[in-house]
């Protein structure tokens, strides 16, 4: 079982519409992670949070640690959102503590 | 951006060949990794760095060797490629160890073993 699951796996969207991704995890952690992917591969980091939310312009990440769960939530959706959202948790892996990445979220947005 | 480099971005290679990766860091950042991605699994570890000459297995690390001989650069090498290594590489660093610190990551590097 991962020990990072997102949902959806896939979601499109038309320009305008609020959009919520969601990952929960399975052990206590510090802090989330979560990263977008654009087409041609890039990875950047959009948040990083151990309690309540962060906002980011259209971008809003918020975490519930006692439930293990995070959202990302976009408003007012454009097709430059168009892109895989991936969360990534700290998890204990051999003498360190390494970052667990879900299978990502690839989101379409259509004009 | 974050001073990251990976080198080369594409390249195809045949089975059994020795393939090195290059990650180069401008950013003096003292930890770096290096991971793959394959559809329907989430990043992987593959190796990664907690300073010069310091490395560690990450939860795929069969087929693969890494070194660091100075701070800026990371290199993973698949020493005799196999198409299971067919897959889209990253390098990522990181400035400290704790987990809420911001990871940088490179653009990818896309190898395909024929």
């Amino acid at each position: 079982k991962n020990e990072v699951e997102q949902s959806p796996q896939n979601l499109t969207a038309q320009e305008g519409e609020f959009i919520t991704i969601n990952c929960s995890y399975s052990v206590g952690i510090s802090a989330l992670h979560w990263l977008q992917q654009h087409p041609g591969g890039g990875i950047v980091s959009l948040f990083m949070l151990s309690s309540g939310k962060k906002k980011h312009g259209r971008l809003i990440a918020t975490i519930n640690i006692q439930e293990k769960h995070s959202s990302l939530h976009i408003t007012a959706s454009h097709p430059r959102d168009s892109a895989v959202y991936i969360c990534a948790v700290p998890i204990s892996s051999g003498s360190a503590r390494q970052l667990t990445f879900g299978s990502g979220t690839q989101l379409t947005v259509l004009p | 951006d974050a001073g990251i480099t990976q080198s080369p971005r594409h390249k195809v290679t045949e089975t059994g060949t020795p393939v090195t990766l290059r990650c180069h860091q401008t950013e003096n950042h003292r930890y770096m990794y290096w991971y793959r991605q394959d559809p329907g699994h989430g990043l992987r570890l593959i190796h990664y760095s907690y300073g010069v000459k310091d490395t560690d297995k990450g939860e795929v690390s069969d087929g693969y060797s890494v070194s660091r001989s100075k701070t800026e650069d990371f290199l993973l090498t698949l020493e005799s490629a196999t198409s299971s290594q067919t897959s889209v590489y990253f390098c990522a660093i990181r400035d400290r160890e704790g987990m809420n610190t911001e990871a940088f990551f490179g653009q990818g590097t896309r190898l395909t073993v024929v």
